[in-house]
This record gives structure tokens, C-alpha cells and sequence, in this order.
């Protein structure tokens, strides 16, 4: 069975550019999480999908960041203009169910850097 | 707020060597608690979590992990290490939020074998 799988593993780009993240969960899973983890910090929710509707959206940083997951497969993040603070590693995590007992699979992320 | 601290940023140890990573958790009601592993190039993975009954839980690769309500801890726990196991160690409690569950980690535990 394919694991959650994210792309590009590492992306490079430019203050004011666009950047787009994309995140294959395992198929079947209707419930689909974004994280972030800056600076080495702590790993924080930005938001979580059940199929193709956001069901919490209460940690995305600010209106530069848009989440889709257009027919509740596969999910894109687009950061757009990009800042500096905006640098870390997003992972994606996906599950069956919703219940806090339900095991989370998560991808091994995106590094993203913008310089 | 729920909060998961993890006070060692960096560990490191001897092969053979036995481990504790500490956690602790700030959270109201009672905790879903977790350990994740990140190997190099990896996604997180699931060591172990505990949800309720016996306070000490066994998980995969040889760790256990101890619930201590008094303490508020959940720290982490395996008697010899080996050098796979060198990788970064995250703590997590389940923030069961508007009926949805989502992770609240730890900034982690970055953890060195030496040979």
C-alpha cells in the first residue's frame, strides 16, 4: 500500500514568488491534514480536510496561504506571494477516520526555502 | 492552551546505552498522547500513544512510554539503544478541537547514537 506522498521534497524560491504543494494521500482516506514546522520549531496544524471540505482551517498563518483539494483526492497548498518566514517543512498527514484515536500517516514533507 | 513541551533539544547517547526523553503536556481534559519518529528522509511515524488504562504503553522498535497525570509527563523510554534509532523523537497530545481531532507536538528531540 503507497504511503502518503508529498511533492516537490524540496523547493527553492524567491521572496514575492509562487509556490505549490502537493500532497497524495493514501487512498481512501477522506480526512486529510496539513502541518508546518518553522525554524526547527514545533510541528503546528494548519488545517484539515474531510474529502473536499475544510473542516478547520483555525492554524493557516494568513490569506497567502490557500489550501484546495478539489474532489477530495489529492490536496495542493500555494503560497503565494512567498515571505522569508514562511521557510520550514510542510507535512501531510491522512486518515480514515476523524476521531483523536485514529492513526495519522504522514508524508515526509516539503523543505521549503525562501530566500 | 494546550502546550507540549520537550526540554532536551539535542540527546546523545552510546549504542547499547539506555534512553528517556522527556515530555510534558499542558492540556484541560484528559490527554491523547503520542510519540512520533522522524528518520532522515522519512515522514513521522507512530512509536506509541496512550488513551486511557495502563498508564505505561509499549510501542514499536523496543520503546515504551510512561503516563504520569501528577507530573503531567509522558516521557519516553527504551533500555538500549541502538544506532538505527538515531533520529528526531516528537511528543504529541491530541487536541480534540470542534469535534475534529487534530496534533499538538513538541519542538523535539533531536537524539545521537555514538558507536
Amino acid at each position: 500500500e503507497a504511503g502518503v506522498t508529498q511533492f516537490p521534497s524540496h523547493s527553492v524560491i524567491e521572496k514575492g514568488q509562487t509556490v505549490t504543494l502537493r500532497c497524495d494521500p493514501i487512498s481512501g482516506h477522506d480526512n486529510l491534514y496539513w502541518y508546518r514546522r518553522v525554524m526547527g520549531k514545533e510541528i503546528k496544524f494548519l488545517l484539515h480536510f474531510v474529502k473536499e471540505s475544510k473542516q478547520d482551517e483555525s492554524g493557516m498563518p494568513n490569506n497567502r496561504f490557500l489550501a484546495e483539494r478539489t474532489g477530495g483526492t489529492y490536496s495542493t497548498l500555494k503560497v503565494q506571494p512567498a515571505e522569508l518566514e514562511d521557510s520550514g517543512v510542510y507535512f501531510c498527514a491522512s486518515s480514515q477516520g476523524w476521531a483523536t484515536n485514529e492513526k495519522l500517516f504522514f508524508g515526509s514533507g516539503t523543505q521549503l526555502s525562501v530566500l | 492552551a494546550q502546550s507540549v513541551t520537550q526540554p532536551d533539544i539535542h540527546i546523545t547517547v552510546s549504542e547499547g546505552a539506555s534512553l528517556e526523553l522527556r515530555c510534558n503536556y499542558s492540556y484541560g481534559a484528559t490527554p491523547y498522547l503520542f510519540w512520533y519518529v522522524q528518520s532522515p528522509g522519512q515522514g513521522l511515524q507512530l512509536l506509541l500513544k496512550y488513551f486511557s488504562g495502563d498508564t505505561l504503553v509499549q510501542g514499536i522498535k523496543g520503546f515504551e512510554a510512561e503516563f504520569k497525570r501528577s507530573q503531567s509527563s509522558f516521557n519516553l523510554r527504551k533500555p538500549s539503544v541502538h544506532w538505527s534509532d538515531a533520529a528526531e523523537y516528537f511528543c504529541a497530545v491530541g487536541a480534540f478541537s470542534g469535534g475534529y481531532n487534530k496534533l499538538i507536538f513538541g519542538a523535539g528531540t533531536r537524539l545521537a547514537v555514538h558507536p
